[in-house]
Order: structure tokens, then C-alpha cells, then sequence
């Protein structure tokens, strides 16, 4: 089955600073990969998701891309703000079958 | 649209109790997933169900656990007898199909079994 690896399980920066956060996955079949937003207390809520016939994907500060090659994919975070706090989580899943999740990574952006 | 809709909010029981977490999935998606979440496991996935029938359960931690989904609307997380370690934050998340992948998570149940 699917297995995905997340970076860093923390992860710190000042606001106005960039945040990646890295995920790697084991089944080359695996063609969605989400990511989502967790803050305390909540749902985790999708921020952003990429397909795997794209290479790169961007929402205004958030962008993920994808190495199909090399399976792994990326969440670019630009002029972090205190509300972007929270744990991130990354997905992999094919077709309609389960989706695997990350471990999470906690991130805290600094005023 | 009022999303995915989880019922108890929160439970405290003593161990040795069932309990019964419910949910309502969003209309029209064919895919419902329980998740439990615990600071130490993290997110786990406890079994899908497509279209009503359960395609994995290979999650469920032990023969205490167990789901149903006897319609399109409706599921349960049954968990008989309850014990201290399964105390931890239960979500369950729907699926459109098809071409639509994401998954939309409900608010969750948060579990305690003193």
C-alpha cells in the first residue's frame, strides 16, 4: 500500500518568511496529492491539491509542486503570517481508493 | 450545503461502555471514511466504505470497533467495550468520486473513555 513520508514534523519561521514543507510517497500509481490545514481544535481543511499531470500548482501565497520521477512533492508557503499557524498535513491517494496521510507538520510563524 | 455532519460532538464515558459515533455524510458523495487522530499515531485511517460497502478495514485497531453504513446517508463507528486508550478525536470525511478525489472532513467526535 501507500505509504507517505512528511518534513519536518516542526517547522518555525518569522513572519514575512517563506515555509516548505516536503512529502515523499512509495506508489508510483498514486495520481492526487492534497494538502490540508489543520488548526487547533478543527477539522483539517484542504488548501490546495495538485493531479499528477501537472508539475506545479499556485493559490495566491500557497503553491505545491510535484516530482513524479522522484515522488516526492512540496508545499511552498510565501510571506507567512501569524494565522498560516497551524499543522499541515500531505495526501496521496489514486483513483478512488484510500487516501494516505502524512504525519503532520506543525508550523508556527513568529510576529 | 451543510458539509459533513458528526454526532457526538464530544463523550465522555467510563470504560467498558459502547459507544456509538455517527455521521452524515455530504448528499450526493459515494465515499465515506472514518479517521481516528491521537497526538502520538497522528491521522490514522480506520475504513472506507464506496457506495455503502466497506472496501477496507484494515485500520480498525481490534475486534471492538466496528462501522456500518446502511444507507447512503448515514454511518457508525460503534465501539464496544470502550477503554481508556481508544480516547482520541474521531473524524469522519466524504467524497464526491468519480473525478472528484478531495475529501471533506466532518468536525469530529471527540472521544474520552475515563
Amino acid at each position: 500500500g501507500e505509504n507517505v513520508e512528511q518534513h519536518p514534523s516542526t517547522l518555525s519561521v518569522q513572519e514575512g518568511d517563506s515555509a516548505v514543507i516536503k512529502c515523499t510517497y512509495s506508489d508510483s500509481a498514486s495520481n492526487y496529492f492534497p494538502w490540508y490545514k489543520q488548526e487547533l481544535g478543527k477539522r483539517p481543511q484542504l488548501i490546495i491539491d495538485i493531479r499528477s499531470n501537472v508539475g506545479e500548482k499556485k493559490d495566491q501565497r500557497i503553491a505545491v509542486t510535484l516530482n513524479k520521477t522522484a515522488k516526492h512533492f512540496s508545499l511552498h508557503i510565501t510571506e507567512t503570517q501569524p494565522e498560516d499557524s497551524a499543522v499541515y498535513f500531505c495526501a496521496a491517494s489514486m483513483g478512488n481508493n484510500d487516501m494516505r496521510f502524512g504525519a503532520g507538520t506543525r508550523l508556527t510563524v513568529k510576529p | 450545503d451543510a458539509g459533513v455532519i458528526q454526532s457526538p460532538r464530544h463523550e465522555v464515558t467510563e470504560m467498558g461502555q459502547e459507544v456509538t459515533l455517527r455521521c452524515k455524510p455530504i448528499s450526493g458523495h459515494n465515499s465515506l471514511f472514518w479517521y481516528r487522530q491521537t497526538m502520538m499515531r497522528g491521522l490514522e485511517l480506520l475504513i472506507y466504505f464506496n457506495n455503502n460497502v466497506p472496501i477496507d478495514d484494515s485500520g480498525m485497531p481490534e475486534d471492538r470497533f466496528s462501522a456500518k453504513m446502511p444507507n447512503a446517508s448515514f454511518s457508525t463507528l460503534k465501539i464496544q467495550p470502550s477503554e481508556p486508550r481508544d480516547s482520541a478525536v474521531y473524524f469522519c470525511a466524504s467524497r464526491r468520486g468519480g473525478t472528484e478525489e478531495t475529501q471533506y472532513f466532518g468536525p469530529g467526535t471527540r472521544l474520552l473513555v475515563l
